[in-house]
């Protein structure tokens, strides 16, 4: 149950796109398509944008999509706004162990918008 | 309004042992899974424990034997009870709604899509 690997950081310009990449194994990213992505401001909890790989709750701007290929999950933010300078971080699925469903998370990531 | 409000963080020692409770409002809790998420100040979010809407429960390696979750959904409530605690599970524990289940589907899988606002729970001496 390591955590699935993230970029620290990540940067760009409004209106420019950025990928935050997320890293894991055939155990839980690449074997299972149940990657959730999550954001969370300074002082608050997260906050859900992305389940299941791909898909929007209703509410979340179509400018955050989501992508996997391989063991490896991805977000884009799409035409980069101020308010999406937060923290990032990828969940997923990953087997039983011991008798439980276990989920892992990744170790975030830091997006700021220069 | 669909909300959680967690509550029972404090200060306890090490080996000390606490109860966090996790209320819910504004939708059906009964048919829902629901999971405890902590995160240490300036880490990442650590998944701790989850529990089924028929009361099967589910931890990581790093707590199971330690953390025990329960629910009363009588009450609209879930719980985190946490013993022989350590210095390292200093943290915020938020509670977070999980998968929507009926009939034995669940829907849709890992998608914890509501969160409370997170109890603050600081193990010293």
């Amino acid at each position: 149950q390591s955590a699935l690997t993230q970029p620290p950081s990540a940067s760009g310009s409004p209106g420019q796109s950025v990928t935050i990449s997320c890293t894991g194994t055939s155990g839980d990213v690449g074997g299972y398509n149940y990657v959730s992505w999550y954001q969370q401001h300074p002082g608050k909890a997260p906050k859900l944008l992305i389940f299941e790989v791909s898909k929007r709750p209703s509410g979340v701007p179509d400018r955050f999509s989501g992508s996997k290929s391989g063991s490896t999950a991805s977000l884009t933010v799409s035409g980069l706004q101020a308010e999406d300078e937060a923290d990032y971080y990828c969940k997923s699925y990953a087997g039983v162990s011991a008798g439980s469903n276990t989920w892992v998370f990744g170790g975030g990531t830091k997006l700021t918008v220069l | 309004e669909v909300q959680l409000v967690e509550s029972g963080g404090g200060l306890v020692q090490p080996g000390g042992s606490l109860r966090l409770s996790c209320v819910a409002s504004g939708f059906t809790f009964s048919n829902y899974d629901m999971h405890w998420v902590r995160q240490a100040r300036g880490k990442g979010l650590e998944w701790v424990s989850g529990i089924g809407t028929v009361g099967d429960t589910h931890y990581p390696d790093s707590v199971r034997g330690r953390f025990t979750t329960s629910r009363d959904n009588a009450k609209d409530s879930l719980y985190l009870q946490l013993n022989s605690l350590r210095a390292w599970d200093t943290a915020v524990y938020y509670c977070a709604r999980g998968s929507y289940c009926y009939s034995g589907h669940c829907s849709p899988v890992g998608a914890f899509d509501i969160w409370g606002q997170g109890t603050m729970v600081t193990v010293s001496s």
